[in-house]
């Protein structure tokens, strides 16, 4: 079973681009990963799959601020134009044959 | 339109039980495998147990197997999570979340605290 590793926190300027990332655990590198997003007191939301190769499919009406990226066993959220509805925690996600596997979040503070 | 709708949480004591519910629209729901994810207060997201679509496989965390039973009722479109022996660690929000390999949509969830 993957393990996710994901930094604690992370902040940057309104209108400004973050980068967060999730890495995988050694022996599944070629692991596919979701984000997700959760507000404020509100439950997650789903953003974007990401494959290994980088390519991605984003759910209905995330915008285009929000992109993805992969290299190796690192996993890329990056958000561009920072609003600060962006102001949010987010995780990463992974499964095998059964259970899902979470890292423990990112909180994002827009500054 | 889609979405999932969790409802039963609530207070009960510790050794208690506790039956959740998560009723699904606006998509097909016999089609899709469904997961219980909860957040202890402060803390990150813990999956709990997986039932696939066709109910016949179910899957749960360690810190529930035994106590926590996963069911669905194609007819209602619906899930449950009967939860029993209750501890003081299973308060959290509970959600439910719709996903044969990822989860892409997820409820709102039903607070569950356990405590005397």
């Amino acid at each position: 079973q993957p393990v996710l590793t994901q930094s604690p926190s992370a902040s940057a300027s309104l209108g400004a681009s973050v980068k967060l990332t999730c890495t995988l655990s050694s022996g599944h590198s070629d692991y596919a990963i979701t984000w997700h997003q959760q507000q404020p007191e509100k439950g997650p939301r789903y953003l974007m799959k990401l494959n290994s190769d980088g390519s991605h499919s984003k759910g209905d009406g995330i915008p285009d601020r929000f992109s993805g990226s992969s290299s190796g066993a690192e996993r890329y959220l990056t958000i561009s134009s920072l609003q600060s509805g962006d102001e949010a925690d987010y995780y990463c996600q992974t499964w095998g044959t059964g259970p899902w596997v979470f890292g423990g979040g990112t909180k994002l503070t827009v500054l | 339109q889609v979405q999932l709708e969790e409802s039963g949480g609530g207070v009960v004591q510790p050794g208690g039980s506790l039956r959740l519910s998560c009723a699904a629209s606006g998509f097909t729901f016999s089609r899709y495998g469904m997961h219980w994810v909860r957040q202890a207060p402060g803390k990150g997201l813990e999956w709990v147990a997986l039932i696939w679509l066709d109910g016949s496989t179910k899957y749960y965390g360690d810190s529930v197997k035994g106590r926590f039973t996963i069911s669905r009722d194609i007819s209602k479109n619906t899930v449950y999570l009967q939860m029993n022996s209750l501890r003081a660690e299973d308060t959290a929000v509970y959600y439910c979340a719709r996903g044969n390999d990822y989860g892409d949509l997820w409820g709102q969830g039903t607070r569950v605290t356990v405590s005397s």
